[in-house]
């Protein structure tokens, strides 16, 4: 069974660019979750997305945005990206949607590598 | 406001030893409790969970403990093997409320 894809792996963009980031769940999986990672930082929450419905925002600007398509696939895309944006960008999927307690855990993707420049 | 900790950035142990990793956390809505391993350039992977209703949790050579009193909970690995050298979160959620991880500890197990 495949894992969690993310595509690309590495990006290196310019300020005031915008940038798209692809994430492919494991077959069967109907929920993704996007997170941030900054040096020093743990990871961030950024959405989640259950059946192409945003369920969770994290605490990001608008620029942030995300949507989920109906093969379960998501993407995020960052606008008027800034020199802080700079992180790897992970992605987890998982069967359904996040609940505390629940043995449907979350596997992740190799992320994203998102250098600003 | 960083609702989950982990103090310690990084931890160096001799293989064979326990390794012993912390975390605290400041919400007490929190009822689930989970630890993650990343190895560079792969994402975190999962490695073991435990419910507020419990103390204890164990899965082979990795236990975690949970002590709500002191929001605290621990991760114990023995024996410790390089091959467990990588970074560790910590994570917490309750409800649907998404996970919140720590900073994360690199743990170095030297042979």
């Amino acid at each position: 069974k495949a894992g969690v894809t993310q595509t690309p792996r590495y990006l290196i963009k310019t300020r005031g660019q915008q940038v798209t980031l692809s994430c492919s769940p494991i077959s069967g999986h109907r929920s993704v979750s996007w997170y941030q990672q900054t040096p020093g930082q743990g990871l961030q929450f950024l959405f989640e997305y259950f059946s192409e419905t945003q369920r969770n925002k994290g605490n990001f600007p608008g620029r942030f945005s995300g949507r989920q398509f109906s093969n379960s696939r998501s993407e995020m895309n960052v606008s008027t990206l800034e020199l802080g944006d700079s992180a790897l960008y992970l992605c987890a999927s998982s069967l359904g949607p996040h609940t505390s307690g629940s043995s449907d855990t979350q596997y992740f993707g190799p992320g994203t590598r998102l250098t600003v420049l | 406001d960083q609702q989950v900790k982990q103090n310690s950035p990084s931890l160096s142990v001799q293989e064979g030893r326990i390794s012993i990793l912390n975390c605290d956390y400041t919400n007490s809505m929190f009822d689930y409790f989970l630890w993650y391993k990343k190895y560079p350039a792969e994402g975190p992977t999962f490695l073991i969970s435990i419910s507020s209703i419990k103390d204890k949790n164990e899965d082979g050579r990795f236990t975690v403990f949970l002590n709500k009193s002191a929001k605290h909970l621990s991760l114990h690995i023995v024996p410790s093997q390089p091959g467990d050298s990588a970074v560790y979160f910590c994570a917490a959620s309750y409800g649907n409320t998404p996970l919140v991880f720590g900073k994360g500890t690199r743990l170095s197990v030297i042979a």
